[in-house]
Order: C-alpha cells, then sequence, then structure tokens
C-alpha cells in the first residue's frame, strides 16, 4: 500500500523567500504519480503541481516546482517567491492504486504561513 | 456552471436525523469520490464510483450510504451520525485513464458538525 509521509506540521516563511515542503513516499508500483494540493483557510482542495516517475525533469507551475529525488522517495514542493496568499494547508498525495481506482492517498499536510 | 459543487456547505445536525449531501460535476469525469477530512488527520478516503461501480473503504460505518445515481452526481446519505463524524466532507471528481495522472478536482466540501 502506498503511504505518503510529511514531517513538517508547520512551516513560516518570509514574504517573498522560497520555502521547500518535505514529501517522501513508499511504494511498490514501478509507474506512480505524485500531487500537490493548496488547501485554503475555505476548504477547497486546489491541484498545484504533477510529476510522474517516469518524468526525466522535475515538474514546474510557474512558483511552484518539485524537486523529484526518484532513489530518495521523495517530491519536495519548492515555492518561490512566497506571496501572503500563499499561507495554507499543503497536501502530498499519490494514486492509490488497485481496487481503490486512483483515489488519493494524502499525507498529514504541512501548514504554511507567510509573514509580512 | 463548470468544476465539482457541494452542498450544503455548512451542516448541523442531531444524532438522530437523517441528511444528504450532494455533489455534482460539471467536467465530464467518470469517476467520483467522498473523503472525509478530521481535525488533525490526513483526508480518509470513505468511497469510490467509477463505471457505476462502487468500491469502498471497509472501515466507513454503516451510518454513511452513498448513492450515485448518474456520473454526475454523488450523494453521501448521514444517519444516526456521532459527534465524532464531525468534519469536513469533501467531494472529488477524476477522468480515470491507464495512466498514473489522475487528477482529481475537488468541491469546496461540507462543513458537518453532529451535536
Amino acid at each position: 500500500a502506498q503511504k505518503i509521509t510529511q514531517t513538517q506540521p508547520g512551516m513560516f516563511v518570509q514574504e517573498k523567500e522560497a520555502v521547500t515542503l518535505d514529501c517522501t513516499y513508499d511504494t511498490s508500483d514501478q509507474s506512480y504519480g505524485l500531487f500537490w494540493y493548496k488547501q485554503p483557510s475555505s476548504g477547497e482542495m486546489i491541484f498545484l503541481i504533477y510529476q510522474g516517475s517516469y518524468d526525466e525533469q522535475n515538474a514546474t507551475e510557474g512558483r511552484y516546482s518539485l524537486n523529484f529525488q526518484k532513489a530518495r522517495k521523495s517530491a519536495n514542493l519548492v515555492i518561490s517567491a512566497s506571496q501572503l496568499g500563499d499561507s495554507a494547508m499543503y497536501f502530498c498525495a499519490m494514486p492509490r492504486g488497485g481496487t481503490g481506482r486512483r483515489a488519493l492517498t494524502f499525507g498529514s499536510g504541512t501548514r504554511l504561513q507567510v509573514q509580512p | 456552471e463548470t468544476g465539482v459543487t457541494q452542498t450544503p456547505r455548512h451542516l448541523v445536525m442531531g444524532m438522530t436525523n437523517k441528511k444528504s449531501l450532494k455533489c455534482e460535476q460539471h467536467l465530464g469525469h467518470n469517476a467520483m469520490y467522498w473523503y472525509k477530512q478530521s481535525a488533525k488527520k490526513p483526508l480518509e478516503l470513505m468511497f469510490v464510483y467509477s463505471l457505476e461501480e462502487r468500491v469502498e473503504n471497509n472501515s466507513v460505518p454503516s451510518r454513511f450510504s452513498p448513492e450515485c445515481p448518474n456520473s454526475s452526481h454523488l450523494f453521501l446519505h448521514l444517519h444516526t451520525l456521532q459527534p465524532e463524524d464531525s468534519a469536513l466532507y469533501l467531494c472529488a471528481s477524476s477522468r480515470l485513464t491507464e495512466s498514473s495522472y489522475n487528477e482529481q478536482f475537488f468541491g469546496p466540501g461540507t462543513r458537518l458538525t453532529v451535536l
């Protein structure tokens, strides 16, 4: 079964600085994907970025990038030039596979607070 | 209207009440999901519907009953709930493919409080 571990319950970052949110995973699948979602206080989960296990380059989406280290089974999210609106919960996730019809397994999340 | 919608956004109910949560997706997806998010716990998958087939997490109590009348609508029927069922209930949808890319689109959630 897939397992996602996020070891940082909370993080602080100064506005305009970069921050790295950690995510490690465990899976026996050869082909898999990693997702990052953002959850503001409103509750809605917002998709940020995706990394496929066979993608040769680290994924980037605007200010978001993934530091994907397959051998270490880590997929850390890097947010550059932090903004006050980045304050939220951030979740790393991967498809469950099998009979779960690819529902997602989520980590416990990291609460990011951006300070002015 | 686009995306995934959920109603109601907030619900307060007593333990003897019966209520239903509704989810609707306008994205042409073929799979829908119910997740439960309790305080200080990771999101937990409750149910999956894909191609009219239901797959569920065996730890979900029978007081939660899903219904998926078609690929666009998903309900979660609630009865005789317990206070520990208070949580944010999130609906999501996706288009299943053979690849591992399965981006799920989430609704805004229903904040449920059981008194």
